[in-house]
């Protein structure tokens, strides 16, 4: 059974940082592409950022370059984001993505996390 | 980026009745690379259709997606109590993989 288990949400000031992680299992990890995608309360889906099975390539949403880093470690089957210099409008459940194909050019998600909240705010 | 519409913002049926959710994309969407997602209150999104018509493991043949370059919907022919939710469509063939704004199907 596929597994996707985020962590590393809370509550965090603007300008500050916040590292998320997301466990893996149940398949063949460094097979696929991962992706996060965030929810605003209330709002709709909204694609963050994805990397392929390698690393070797890596996207960015423009709302978030040059703040949020994503990585992977297959060693231990784990999703990372890295984010910097967080923002009000970065107030979401962030979810862990698992594409069907092994790069980010393509690939739709066929399983998802069940999310972990960050909340930006003074 | 290609922008995804999704109508109508919400759609109010009952229990039996057809349900046809449109998503229309601002420029042709390459190899029908569209997705559909469910997602119910509290929960993750879960993928239904993929290849704008293949249905995902275990969804059941009341759910049935159509449509190509530009103009896709997502129908299911008899709503079951269980399938009151928001639906979402996604482009997954170009960068950014964006997604509509969704489509509200509500017990009349």
């Amino acid at each position: 059974e596929v597994q996707l288990v985020e962590s590393g949400g809370g509550l965090v000031q603007p300008g500050r940082s916040l590292r998320l992680s997301c466990a893996a299992s149940g398949f063949t990890f460094d097979d696929y592409a991962m992706h996060w995608v965030r929810q605003a309360p209330g709002k709709g889906l909204e694609w963050v950022s994805g990397i392929s099975w390698n690393s070797g390539s890596i996207g960015y949403a423009d709302s978030v370059k040059g703040r949020f880093t994503i990585s992977r470690d297959n060693a231990k089957n784990s999703l990372y984001l890295q984010m910097n210099s967080l923002r009000a409008e970065d107030t979401a459940l962030y979810y862990c993505a698992k594409a069907e194909y092994y790069d980010i050019l393509t690939g739709y998600f066929d399983y998802w996390g069940q999310g972990t909240l960050v909340t930006v705010s003074s | 980026e290609i922008v995804l519409t999704q109508s109508p913002g919400t759609l109010s049926l009952s229990p039996g009745e057809r349900a046809t959710l449109s998503c229309r994309a601002s420029q042709s969407v390459s190899s029908s690379y569209l997705a559909w997602y469910q997602q119910k209150p509290g929960q993750a999104p879960r993928l239904l259709i993929y290849g704008a018509s293949s249905r995902a493991t275990g969804i059941p043949d009341r759910f049935s997606g159509s449509g190509s370059g530009t103009d896709f919907t997502l129908t299911i022919s008899r709503l079951e109590p269980e399938d009151f939710a928001v639906y979402y469509c996604q482009q997954y063939g170009s960068s950014p993989k964006t997604f509509g704004g969704g489509t509200k199907v509500e017990i009349k």
